[in-house]
């Protein structure tokens, strides 16, 4: 069974701190792995991905990887209000061919 | 940029109606998907599609079907409709894995 947890939160950071989401998953094989931002009642966007492990970074955001304990995170930096949404960790299993797992999303609250 | 576009943005239908979403993409993807998002649930893979005529059942195919004549067009069909079918609809488009997905069609059976 493959699965990809999330704490569902709410995640409560202060404007301007920094925000961190965290994601474990099941399947030690999985090869990809992609973090969307979902504000309420829209459809996901994706905003980072990731393939190996170690950091990488995009402007406000740092997704990190760490295969061995089954990890990722997102990093937002310098928070701000419109940060404010639903962030779905999805994972892309071994072989690829069911397509993505996703967690059930982490509600993130940037307070002004 | 990938566009995928989902004919409807709301609709409300009868229980026991043969219902249609359509999700077209216009980046020549051989990979679609239709999801459906519930609170508490997340997102749940209803079908996937990875060529024309070509598809696979997800999670959750039960009291669904789909259609893929096109390589741009990927259709899911309720046989007959249920008040527990409605829910949020994602169309999804891929061909590096991360999807871009359409806007989301929010169904209603009553």
């Amino acid at each position: 069974q493959k699965e990809v947890e999330q704490n569902s939160g709410p995640l409560s950071v202060p404007e301007g701190a920094i925000a961190s989401l965290n994601c474990t998953y099941s399947d030690r094989g999985s090869q990809s792995f992609f973090w969307y931002r979902q504000y309420s009642g829209k459809s996901p966007e994706l905003i980072m991905s990731i393939y190996s492990n170690g950091d990488k970074e995009d402007g406000r955001f740092t997704a990190q990887l760490n295969k061995a304990s089954q990890y990722v995170s997102l990093l937002i930096r310098d928070s701000q209000p419109s940060d404010s949404a639903t962030y779905l960790c999805a994972v892309l299993p071994r072989g690829g061919a069911d397509g993505l797992t996703f967690g059930k999303g982490t509600h993130l609250i940037i307070q002004p | 940029d990938v566009k995928v576009t989902q004919s409807s943005r709301y609709l409300v239908k009868r229980t026991g109606e043969k219902v249609f979403l359509e999700c077209v993409q216009d980046m020549d993807h051989e990979n679609m998907f239709w999801y459906r998002q519930d609170p508490g649930l997340g997102l749940r893979l209803i079908y996937f599609s990875y060529d024309v005529k070509m598809k696979e059942k997800g999670d959750i195919p039960e009291g669904y079907s789909v259609s893929r004549e096109k390589k741009e067009r990927f259709s899911l069909i309720l046989e007959s409709a249920s008040t527990n079918q409605t829910s949020m609809y994602l169309c999804a488009s891929s061909s590096l894995g991360g999807y871009t997905f359409g806007s989301g069609t929010r169904l209603t059976v009553v």
